[in-house]
């Protein structure tokens, strides 16, 4: 069975300031790998995905994630965040082969103070 | 403890049948979300239920697509006519209030013929 681990619940950060929110997953194959956005009262929305090819991932809004196959990461990154990147932020897996289950981590509840 | 069940876990239908794919979310939760994941892609929004106010539709991608949320609580997606891009893992997820945790059901696996 797949997993995924986000270690950071709670983070709080000035404008300006980086970011990288922490996501390892545990599983045996091949797997796709995303990062889910929900802003306050809104639904989730996709941040970025890796499927393959190169494991530097770019996606909107700055955001970037590195996958590091070794060390089963995924961590997302961005250099300055705004206030309106307050969110909260899902990393997910899912099986590379067809249609498979998606497995989501907890979510990391990101403040940016003004 | 129950967590959100989905049903069917898997249906393979013809093209041109409707299908109906049903979501029983958590007691109490107020708020009930519906994806569809295809291949190769990531979540995409379809339809989102809050309480009793009107449903968010933005997300249904053509007006063969229609859902409804009975009494608050169980919902069923309904698909008419289906096409062979309907085939997707469809997935439902529930949280207490639009502003909580998501809690997401093992999806729908839906394949079109």
């Amino acid at each position: 069975a797949q997993s995924v681990s986000q270690h950071n619940h709670h983070v709080i950060l000035s404008e300006a300031a980086s970011l990288e929110l922490g996501c390892n997953y545990s599983y045996g194959g091949t797997v796709n790998l995303f990062w889910y956005v929900q802003y306050p009262g809104q639904h989730l929305q996709l941040l970025l995905k890796y499927f393959s090819g190169d494991p530097l991932v770019k996606g909107i809004k700055g955001f970037e994630a590195e996958f590091i196959k070794s060390k089963f990461s995924f961590n997302l990154r961005k250099p300055s965040v705004q206030w309106s990147d307050t969110a909260e932020y899902f990393c997910a897996v899912k099986d590379s082969g067809g249609y498979q289950k998606v497995t989501f981590g907890i979510g990391t509840k990101l403040q940016v103070i003004p | 403890g129950a967590g959100v069940s989905q049903s069917p876990s898997n249906k393979v239908t013809e093209k041109g049948k409707d299908v109906e794919l049903r979501c029983d979310p958590i007691s109490g939760h107020t708020a009930l979300y519906w994806y569809r994941q295809s291949l190769g892609q990531g979540l995409e929004f379809l339809i989102y239920f809050q309480g009793n106010s009107a449903p968010d539709k933005s997300g249904l991608p053509s007006d063969r697509f229609s859902a409804e949320r009975t009494g608050g609580s169980v919902s069923t997606l309904t698909i008419q006519r289906t096409q062979q891009e309907d085939s997707a893992v469809y997935l439902c997820a529930s949280s207490f209030d639009r502003d909580q945790p998501q809690h997401f059901g093992d999806g729908t696996r839906l394949s079109i013929l």
